[in-house]
């Protein structure tokens, strides 16, 4: 059964205290992994795809890394700004989307 | 271009009532689907269609029902409402494997 487990389930980080969020998985042939952000009362907004194993993506503060069992998302000098849930989806050979139940960022400033 | 739009936003329903959410996009995307959103539980799919004409369940899809007359449009209709449905549910459309666009929401109590 596919399955995606993000760890931790909270952090509390300083402003430009850098960190990084944990998203492992089992899945029937990983079409793709998918990285988005949460804001509170908000629909899940995209991030990052990644397709392969050694691929790396980055937007600003942000870069998302994969390999054959997890994905990191790891968060460079963030910014209050940046505090959201942050979500991990696995899309399987059926094309299905399995989620994670998400990590909870808040940058304190 | 407005992107996937939910209405309601917010909905309080009695134990036994029907009501259907509705779900439009305009992005001409082929795949549409419906989740729910839970504390603790992450997003689960309740229904989706690969396109008009063409749905099928899900993860949780009891108490639910869908249809796709248009690509646009792909409501959710509940058809006894329980406490147990009481959730955040979000409407997504996707153009093949790519990722998801999401709604807003729709925040439904049941009591």
């Amino acid at each position: 059964e596919d399955q995606v487990t993000q760890s931790p389930e909270a952090l509390r980080l300083q402003e430009g205290e850098s960190s990084s969020l944990n998203c492992s998985y089992t899945v029937s042939g990983l079409r793709g992994l998918f990285w988005y952000r949460q804001d509170p009362g908000k629909g899940p907004e995209f991030l990052f795809t990644l397709y392969s194993a050694g691929e790396e993506k980055e937007k600003e503060r942000l870069k998302a890394t994969l390999t054959k069992k997890e994905s990191f998302l790891h968060i460079t000098a963030p910014k209050p700004e940046d505090s959201a849930t942050y979500l991990c989806a696995v899309q399987d050979s059926g094309n299905q989307f399995y989620f994670g139940t998400g990590t909870s960022l808040t940058v304190i400033p | 271009n407005a992107g996937v739009t939910q209405t309601p936003k917010f909905q309080v329903l009695k134990t036994g009532q029907s009501m259907t959410l509705q779900c439009a996009q305009d992005m001409n995307h082929e795949y549409m689907s419906w989740y729910r959103q839970d504390p603790g539980m992450g997003l689960r799919l309740i229904h989706y269609s690969v396109g008009a004409g063409i749905t099928d369940q899900g993860e949780v899809p009891n108490g639910y029902n869908v249809s796709r007359s248009t690509t646009e449009d792909f409501p959710l209709r509940l058809l006894s409402a329980a406490p147990s449905q009481t959730s955040v549910y979000f409407c997504a459309s996707r153009q093949g494997p790519t990722e998801a666009f999401f709604g807003q929401g729709t925040r439904l109590t049941v009591v």
